[in-house]
């Protein structure tokens, strides 16, 4: 089972700000990327944020945590999924596991 | 090169054909990652490479599917005797480090009829 669960769909009209959520389980301090895929686009990195260290979690392991994005006054062109993955530094050597993904659609 | 790149862009086979996809990364980057996107579906990770080596090999969904990659660079997927549920888009990324920021390529669109 997929352990990064994002919100599968959100549609909101232009101007809008937007909450992504990305909920996951992690033992360590990943670092939360977030990929967007543009329509017929390849994936590429929206934004990246370290963790901080172990005094704001109380402890090596994360529980069902949510660390969201925020989109302010979004745009049609905004519309595309949004992917977050947990990452930790020498983590690769675990599965990564993208979150399932936020289908973001902008009406005009 | 300026980014990652795939080929081929797509492949149609028959069930029960073996198919390769072949992968280039970036230059310099160390770290190569190769996922599936299937209709409907997030990314699945596959399988990853730190230079010529796969630490784990426990996200390929079965026996029928190998990677490997040579030089530390192109990395090659192979699926052995196609199934149609193997259809789906095979996507290709590599980062400078481990656990770095990931580039992706477009990606190979395969479709085993």
């Amino acid at each position: 089972s997929n352990s990064v669960k994002q919100t599968g769909q959100i549609t909101v009209s232009e101007g809008a700000s937007v909450t992504m959520n990305c909920t996951y389980t992690s033992t360590g301090y990943p670092t939360l990327f977030w990929y967007v895929e543009y329509p017929s686009k390849p994936l590429q990195l929206l934004q990246r944020e370290t963790m901080e260290n172990s005094k704001n979690f109380g402890g090596g392991n994360i529980k069902d945590k949510n660390s969201p994005i925020v989109k302010y006054s979004v745009q049609v062109s905004d519309s595309a999924v949004y992917y977050c993955l947990p990452c930790r530094y020498g983590g690769a050597t675990n599965k990564l596991i993208f979150g399932t993904g936020t289908l973001l659609a902008v009406q005009p | 090169g300026a980014g990652v790149s795939q080929s081929p862009s797509n492949k149609v086979t028959e069930k029960g054909k073996d198919v390769e996809l072949r992968c280039d990364p970036i230059s310099g980057h160390t770290a190569l990652y190769w996922y599936r996107q299937s209709l409907g579906q997030g990314l699945e990770f596959l399988i990853y490479f730190q230079g010529n080596s796969a630490p784990d090999k426990s996200g390929l969904p079965s026996d029928r599917f190998s990677a490997e990659r040579t030089g530390g660079s192109v990395s090659t997927l192979t699926i052995q005797r196609t199934q149609q549920e193997d259809s789906a888009v095979y996507l290709c990324a590599s980062s400078r480090t481990d656990g770095g920021e990931q580039f992706f390529g477009p990606g190979t669109r395969l479709t085993v009829l």
